[in-house]
């Protein structure tokens, strides 16, 4: 069975970076990466896509690397309202699997 | 742009009751939705893929005589709990995949269902 594994929690101060990493080892070619934050009794919230090397856009970086079997979110300067579930989903044209979840927790 | 809705936010029914939760795409075309289960403090679970026009795909383990997927037009999925058990509560939530679009989809608000 296909695992797409995270760590369960990290815990960071205010305005530092973070990075949450999402391990793949089963990619298929076709494949995405995407990241999402959950809130509490909401929906998963789009955060970042790519496919290989780094993307990056007005909230947050992805780094996958040439052999793909990880991926790294990076939030530059997380404040308190980051506290939240960030989960990786590895997706391609027949399958689809979420990550396990990291919980991620802001400390003042 | 990309919202996805549902309907209702929240329900409560009686065990042996049917509900009916909606997703609506409300400013795009979705030939493909998801549906989702997800229980407290746990990752999202996939249960079924549903295309436009065409029978819903469901994953192993999951009762597609029990969770009823209809997928009528491109901005509408319904997912029907049939016969519902206190079991059943969890929180439903469904996506959207941009027609012609790579692998990104958009979720919806989730339903919180509750069977007593």
């Amino acid at each position: 069975l296909a695992k797409t594994t995270q760590p369960i929690s990290m815990d960071s101060y205010e305005g530092q970076e973070v990075n949450i990493t999402c391990s793949h080892n089963n990619i298929a070619t076709n494949d995405y990466i995407t990241w999402y934050q959950q809130f509490p009794s909401q929906g998963p919230r789009f955060i970042i896509q790519g496919y290989k090397t780094k993307v990056t856009n007005e909230v947050a970086s992805l780094f996958i690397p040439a052999d793909r079997k990880s991926s790294t979110l990076s939030l530059p300067r997380v404040s308190l309202s980051d506290t939240a579930v960030y989960y990786c989903l590895r997706t391609g044209a027949n399958n689809l699997f979420f990550g396990t979840g990291t919980r991620l927790t802001v400390i003042p | 742009g990309a919202v996805v809705s549902q309907h209702p936010s929240r329900v409560i029914c009686k065990s042996g009751t049917s509900v009916k939760i909606e997703c609506r795409s409300l400013d795009f075309q979705a030939t493909t939705m998801f549906w989702y289960r997800q229980f407290p403090k746990q990752s999202l679970m996939l249960m079924a893929t549903s295309n436009e026009g065409s029978k819903a795909t469901y994953e192993q383990g999951v009762e597609k005589d029990k969770f009823l997927i209809n997928h009528a037009s491109l901005t509408l999925s319904t997912l029907t709990v049939t016969s519902a058990h206190p079991e059943d509560s969890s929180f439903y939530i469904c996506s959207a995949r941009v027609r012609g679009g790579l692998s990104e989809q958009y979720f919806g608000p989730g339903t919180r269902l509750t069977v007593t």
